[in-house]
């Protein structure tokens, strides 16, 4: 993999459902992983910035897991709320200063 | 704390024109960024500045030129616009490099016809 790739594309989920999408990208020269939120009409927020293989990082519902040998990223929702409905992107480092982004995860959850 | 300012939010150019799109921070973040977003292509990086003084090539530079004027802000200009630099541009600052998150604008519409 030369880029970085998110799965899947869209998701639609119910209120309350958990769901999980992933970032896959080069394990190679491997330096940090960025993900951010990104609502309709707004900028995107930035949520984590994870640099260790085995990295678990949590804010609120949302948490996030890094693999760097295996060159991905899993972002988990626990309870999907409405305002969870946003597109979800992960980004990552490449040559050691350039910030490279997916196109995203696009998610709507639905009362 | 305004954070990441973007100038104008909105513009349209004839093919030919020339515009600068202005960005200011107020976090005294060392780097800044910028980025072009278009559909179904996520954000592409344009041009990025490390520090004060430096500036270096993105993933897609052609068409533009920056000037990291001082520490807080950092202009990225279209000499000559073409109608496929029609794109929300997106600047974005970090405290440290990509090793901190980034901060963005909320962005400026351009279109060229």
């Amino acid at each position: 993999i030369l880029n970085v790739e998110q799965s899947p594309q869209s998701l639609h989920v119910q209120e309350g459902d958990s769901t999980n999408f992933t970032c896959s990208f080069p394990s190679s020269n491997f330096y940090a992983l960025h993900w951010y939120r990104w609502e309709t009409a707004k900028s995107p927020e930035a949520l984590f910035v994870m640099t260790l293989n085995g990295d678990e990082k949590k804010k609120g519902r949302i948490s996030a897991t890094l693999n760097t040998k295996e060159g991905y990223s899993y972002l988990y929702i626990k309870g999907s709320q409405p305002e969870d409905s946003a597109t979800y992107l992960c980004a990552f480092i490449r040559g050691a200063d350039k910030l490279i982004f997916g196109t995203g995860t696009r998610l709507q959850v639905f009362p | 704390n305004a954070g990441v300012t973007q100038t104008p939010k909105f513009q349209v150019l004839k093919t030919g024109q020339s515009m600068t799109l202005q960005c200011a921070q107020d976090m005294n973040h060392n780097s800044m960024y910028w980025y072009r977003q278009d559909p179904g292509m996520g954000l592409r990086l344009i041009y990025y500045s490390a520090s004060e003084g430096t500036t270096d090539k993105g993933e897609v530079p052609n068409g533009y030129n920056v000037s990291r004027l001082n520490k807080r802000e950092f202009s990225l200009r279209l000499e000559s616009a073409a109608p496929s630099q029609t794109s929300v541009y997106f600047c974005a600052s970090s405290e440290s490099g990509v090793w901190s998150p980034l901060h963005f604008g909320n962005g400026t519409r351009l279109t060229v016809t």
